[in-house]
């Protein structure tokens, strides 16, 4: 699995959009970025994947640049309870079972 | 419908001992995973059972192992127990077929184990 650099905290104003990078620059092709979040006292819980395209659902979107080394993870109206570390994952999605790699996240705090 | 479950939610133990951890799957999962996740640190992989085998195996040593049982429940082992073990150990369940594709894993709450 590729290796990840994510910043080690973030700071947001609570109702702004959270933008939170990864850079992934030793991709393949045909591996996927997964993100999951741990809030704390709690197991992490996923929240998006994707492979080229951008990807949106309930929770958050992900944005890969066109090259596939870098993506962001939004946020778009950041709440209190979004307050979490924040793990971006590259995996390949067949495989190797469900083993997931995770690194050391970013701290996410979200601020009134 | 329950999530994850783990038991116990702390444990304190001391050093050379013995210790098992629980865990039920969330309803129609049959695969288990198994992490370690010390202070300041993500998730490490120890292993993963499916149809009461295990699967795959992380980089820790033999003194931790595991069971599956036929309703798919889950026990973690880890004997002669180090300073080191302290940690929050987190169960992880998804779908049928759980060696391929990507299927959603759900973590448990943890239990978080005390080694003096």
């Amino acid at each position: 699995d590729a290796k990840t650099t994510q910043p080690p905290s973030m700071d947001c104003a609570e109702g702004r959009a959270a933008n939170l990078p990864c850079n992934h620059s030793t991709i393949s092709g045909n591996e996927y970025v997964y993100w999951y979040r741990q809030i704390h006292s709690q197991g992490p819980q996923y929240i998006i994947h994707g492979l080229k395209n951008n990807e949106t659902n309930e929770m958050a979107s992900l944005i890969i640049t066109e090259d596939r080394k870098s993506s962001t993870l939004i946020l778009p109206h950041a709440t209190l309870r979004d307050t979490a570390v924040y793990y971006c994952i590259v995996r390949l999605p067949t495989g190797g079972g469900n083993k997931l790699t995770f690194g050391t996240g970013t701290q996410l705090k979200v601020e009134l | 419908d329950a999530g994850v479950t783990q038991s116990p939610t702390h444990l304190i133990k001391t050093r050379g001992q013995q210790v098992t951890l629980r865990c039920s799957p969330k309803s129609g999962h049959d695969t288990v995973s198994w992490y370690q996740q010390a202070l300041g640190q993500g998730p490490q992989f120890i292993f993963q059972y499916y149809e009461e085998e295990e699967r795959q195996r992380g980089n820790f040593p033999d003194r931790f192992s595991g069971h599956q049982f036929p309703n798919y429940s889950s026990e973690l082992n880890v004997n002669a127990l180090l300073l080191g073990d302290s940690a929050l150990y987190l169960c992880a369940s998804s779908e049928a077929g759980g060696l391929a594709g990507f299927y959603e894993q759900y973590f448990g709450p943890g239990t978080r184990l005390t080694v003096t």
